[in-house]
């Protein structure tokens, strides 16, 4: 089986620019969760997608946004790129809506802002 | 508001000796308890849950979490570190009916297994 998908490994962008993040979950699973990993701030919750729904979002302001296509995949957004947003973006995928449902993540987007 | 806590940035342990990192939570009713590994430039690797029932949860790569909701800690043990064990450690929490399946992270803890 296939895991979790994220696309590009690596991503450099000038501040004030927009970054597209990309990613396909594992088949079958119909929920997507989007996390920052900033250096020393641990894993932050962005964003929660299920069934091409924003389900929730986590305490960032609006320029960071995305959606959930019909086959699931799903894109992260960031406009207006500050210094800050430099971090490991990683994705996740799991089966449903299940509360006790692990997340399987992937390998993430590194995104360095200059 | 769910939130986890571990309590130590790095943990060094020599091989063949037991291991543990520690992990406690803060949710307003039952918490559902998770444990990630994450090795260097890698996505988290899931390890081992507590939903209900048994205390003590046994997962991957032989390591074990015990739950005790009177301390409302979750930690993570392994009877023998291996080298290979060397990572970054998460505890994660889920608050039961809470209505949001978002996973709440701790800021991880490094384990270093020296040879």
């Amino acid at each position: 089986e296939a895991g979790v998908t994220q696309s590009p490994t690596h991503l450099i962008k000038t501040r004030g620019q927009q970054a597209t993040l990309r990613c396909s979950p594992i088949s079958g699973h119909t929920s997507v969760y989007w996390y920052q990993q900033a250096l020393g701030l641990g894993l932050q919750f962005l964003l929660w997608y299920d069934e091409g729904e924003e389900r929730n979002r986590g305490n960032f302001p609006p320029r960071f946004s995305g959606r959930q296509f019909p086959n699931y995949s799903s894109e992260l957004n960031v406009n207006a790129l500050e210094l800050e947003d430099s971090a490991l973006y990683l994705c996740a995928s799991s089966l449903g809506q299940g509360e006790y449902s692990p997340l399987h993540f992937g390998n993430g987007t590194r995104l360095t802002v200059t | 508001a769910q939130s986890v806590a571990q309590p130590e940035d790095q943990v060094n342990v020599a091989e063949g000796n037991p291991l543990t990192v520690k992990c406690t939570y803060s949710v307003s009713g039952n918490p559902y308890l998770f444990w990630y590994v994450q090795y260097p430039n890698r996505g988290l690797q899931f390890l081992l849950k507590y939903i209900t029932g048994d205390n003590l949860v046994k997962g991957s790569y032989g390591f074990e979490a015990e739950f005790n909701k009177s301390q409302t800690s979750f930690h993570l043990k392994k009877p023998s570190a291996l080298v290979s064990d060397s990572a970054l450690y998460f505890c994660a929490v889920r608050d039961q009916g809470a209505g949001s399946y978002q996973l709440t992270f701790g800021k991880g803890t490094k384990l270093s297994v020296i040879p």
